[in-house]
């Protein structure tokens, strides 16, 4: 079965220096993967998708993440924290038929002056 | 192009009464999810409507119920409200492998 774990449920970061949101998958083939960001009362926001092209990914507002099939991983990375990425950011799979999206738990950054 | 609309943006009902949730796809994605996210219980799938049919349920109880019209849009029922049914109830459209897009959801207060 798929699943999805995301490390940290909160990381706090000041601006201007780098966030790292750690997601780890479990599939039984290789998946596609997907990672949202949803700001306070807001619904959710595609920050990005890997679909098995190019392993590296880059989405909106400076993130980027990596698929890293032998670590079972796609972590979410930025090299320099604004104060508006402050927001809660989901990791997520289409179950196998894609009949659902399963997210992980989320997780809340916190971007410091 | 528009993106997913979904009406009404917050409603508040009386515990018992039923609650009617609506939402329309991106043009041309044929496929409606719906996730209902509660406070401290995260993203949890309720329906999936495909092609006007139920294709998957999560695990809520049958008061919970929805349909797919033939213009694609979709609309969420929630029967017998109970106070923990308070949740922001999202929609997401999809056309299969492209990613899935969200509304910007119904906020359900049961008092």
């Amino acid at each position: 079965a798929q699943s999805v774990t995301q490390l940290d449920s909160h990381v706090s970061v000041s601006e201007g220096t780098p966030v790292l949101l750690r997601c780890n998958y479990s599939s039984s083939y290789s998946p596609s993967l997907f990672w949202y960001v949803q700001h306070p009362n807001k619904g959710l926001q595609l920050l990005l998708k890997y679909t098995s092209a190019a392993t590296l990914v880059k989405g909106i507002n400076g993130f980027e993440a990596e698929f890293k099939k032998s670590e079972t991983s796609f972590h979410l990375t930025k090299p320099s924290a604004h104060m508006s990425d402050a927001a809660e950011y989901f990791c997520a799979l289409p179950s196998g038929g894609y009949n659902k999206l399963i997210f992980g738990a989320g997780t809340r950054l916190a971007v410091h002056p | 192009e528009a993106g997913v609309t979904q009406s009404p943006t917050h409603l508040i009902k009386t515990r018992g009464q039923q609650a009617t949730l609506r939402c329309s796809p991106i043009s041309g994605h044929t496929s409606v999810y719906w996730y209902q996210q509660a406070l401290g219980l995260g993203l949890q799938f309720l329906l999936w409507y495909d092609e006007g049919e139920e294709r998957n349920r999560g695990n809520f109880p049958p008061r919970f119920s929805g349909r797919q019209f033939p213009n694609y849009s979709s609309e969420l029922n929630v029967n017998a409200l109970e106070l923990e049914d308070s949740a922001l109830y999202l929609c997401a459209s999809s056309l299969i492998r492209d990613g899935y897009t969200f509304g910007s959801g119904t906020r359900l207060t049961v008092v």
